[in-house]
């Protein structure tokens, strides 16, 4: 158990709704990291959080957005969803900016 | 363009053997370096990594090696367990400004570890 907690584990929804997954980092890591896992691609950087603001944006897309509460838990909004964005979404977490990260066992999003 | 590259797919080895996973990358600027391994309905876990002031890192069964001068790492585990059989990924870390560093990782390689 990385002590990274990650809900839903699955989510089922159609084109053009809307969905948030949710993270709770390990206790006293302040840096939270968003991953899109598509199939038979790597791990995608998406955005990433420190204590509570934006540090840095990878290849996430306008439809997406994330914040990190006062609470340090995260939470990653999909929006208009498109078939393409049906991925695993993995929610990591570290003491620091340049510590290793722990990942979350992941939400499988399925777009239909 | 994918800046660490796992040319491997997948790899299959025999119970006790060495396996060997290599990873390429582009970026000078990569300054650590870092292997995951996956579990199906797992998230990735960290295995070992290295900076690269190091060529080498051992843990236990499993060795990291850095060329920077090739822009290469592989990761050897001696010997092989069927437990061993999971999805690796090399994964490289950069700083990208603001006190912030990114992790860029690879594709993943599957190993199969043989009985």
């Amino acid at each position: 158990d990385s002590g990274v907690t990650q809900t839903p584990k699955h989510l089922i929804t159609a084109t053009g709704q809307r969905v948030t997954l949710r993270c709770s980092p390990r206790s006293g890591d302040l840096s939270v990291y968003w991953y899109q896992q598509s199939l038979d691609q790597g791990l995608q950087f998406l955005i990433q959080y420190y204590n509570g603001e934006e540090r840095a944006k990878g290849n996430i897309l306008e439809r997406f957005s994330a914040q990190q509460f006062p609470d340090l838990h995260s939470e990653l909004n999909l929006s208009s969803l498109e078939l393409g964005d049906s991925a695993l979404y993995f929610c990591a977490s570290s003491v620091s900016a340049n510590e290793k990260l722990f990942f979350g066992s992941g939400t499988q999003l399925s777009v239909l | 363009d994918q800046q660490v590259k796992q040319n491997s797919p997948s790899l299959s080895v025999q119970e006790g053997r060495i396996s060997i996973l290599n990873c390429d990358y582009t970026n000078s600027m990569f300054d650590y370096f870092l292997w995951y391994k996956k579990y199906p309905a797992e998230g990735p876990t960290f295995l070992i990594s290295i900076s690269s002031i190091k060529d080498k890192n051992e843990d236990g069964r499993f060795t990291v090696f850095l060329n920077k001068s090739a822009k290469h790492l592989s990761l050897h585990i001696v010997p092989s367990q069927p437990g061993d059989s999971a999805v690796y990924f090399c994964a490289a870390m950069s700083y990208s400004g603001a006190g912030s560093y990114q992790l860029t990782f690879g594709k993943g390689t599957k190993l199969s570890v043989i009985p």
